[in-house]
């Protein structure tokens, strides 16, 4: 069974540039997470979906961040425009249905913002 | 509020050598799950254990056992026979139950990272 599928794995960008990033849960998972994580610290939730519903995206920046779950599967999460504390990693995770089972990520997109 | 606490920056053991990682957490909800995994160096954070908080029976996986507390709000964990692919970061999260404390989101504590040395 393929993993939650994230891409790019990395990317480099000039400030003040957009930049997206895709994930692909894991078939028939109902809940979608992107998380934020900065060198040394743990991951930091952005927004979750249950389906295609934005439940919880109350550490989105929504100024500069959005994010969208079309049909409740595939997931993008958009930067427009980046600014140099963007750089991080950012990781997408799935889990069967709510936070309270297992989350299973992929590897992450490492963006730096120059 | 929610929160955990993972104290150890940074161990370093030499192989075979047993280690236990530790994780305190605090929360108000009565039904909540606490989760540990495992980020090797390729990034990809590895789901390791779940448990929910109203199972306190301590759990055996191989080289690996967890000691769940609640008296001490804890959830350490052990790995026994310690190996050099066990050096990556490890990470304690708690979650709440959505259907009575409608905390829904993972938080996860900052991580210890381990050096297993050959």
């Amino acid at each position: 069974e393929a993993g939650v599928v994230q891409s790019p794995r990395y990317k480099i960008i000039e400030k003040k540039q957009p930049v997206a990033f895709w994930c692909n849960p894991i078939s028939g998972h109902n809940t979608l997470y992107w998380y934020l994580q900065n060198l040394g610290q743990g991951p930091e939730l952005l927004i979750r979906y249950e389906n295609e519903e934005a439940v919880d995206d109350s550490q989105l920046p929504k100024d500069r961040f959005s994010a969208e779950r079309l049909k409740g599967v595939d997931s993008t999460l958009k930067i427009q425009p980046a600014e140099l504390g963007d750089s991080a990693v950012y990781l997408c995770a799935s889990s069967l249905r709510s936070s309270s089972t297992e989350a299973f990520f992929g590897q992450g997109t490492r963006l730096t913002v120059v | 509020a929610q929160k955990v606490t993972q104290a150890q920056t940074e161990i370093s053991v030499v192989e075979k050598e047993d280690v236990t990682l530790d994780c305190v957490y605090e929360t108000r909800d009565t039904t909540y799950y606490l989760f540990w995994y495992k980020q090797p160096p390729s990034g990809e954070l590895v789901f390791l254990i779940r448990r929910n908080s109203f199972d306190e029976q301590n759990e055996i996986s191989g080289r690996y056992s967890w000691n769940f507390q609640k008296s001490t709000s804890s959830f350490n964990f052990t790995i026994t026979a310690s190996q050099v692919v066990d050096s990556a970061v490890y990470f304690c999260a708690l979650s709440g139950d959505p259907f009575t404390s409608g905390t829904y989101k993972y938080i996860f504590g900052t991580g210890t990272r381990l050096k297993v040395l050959a």
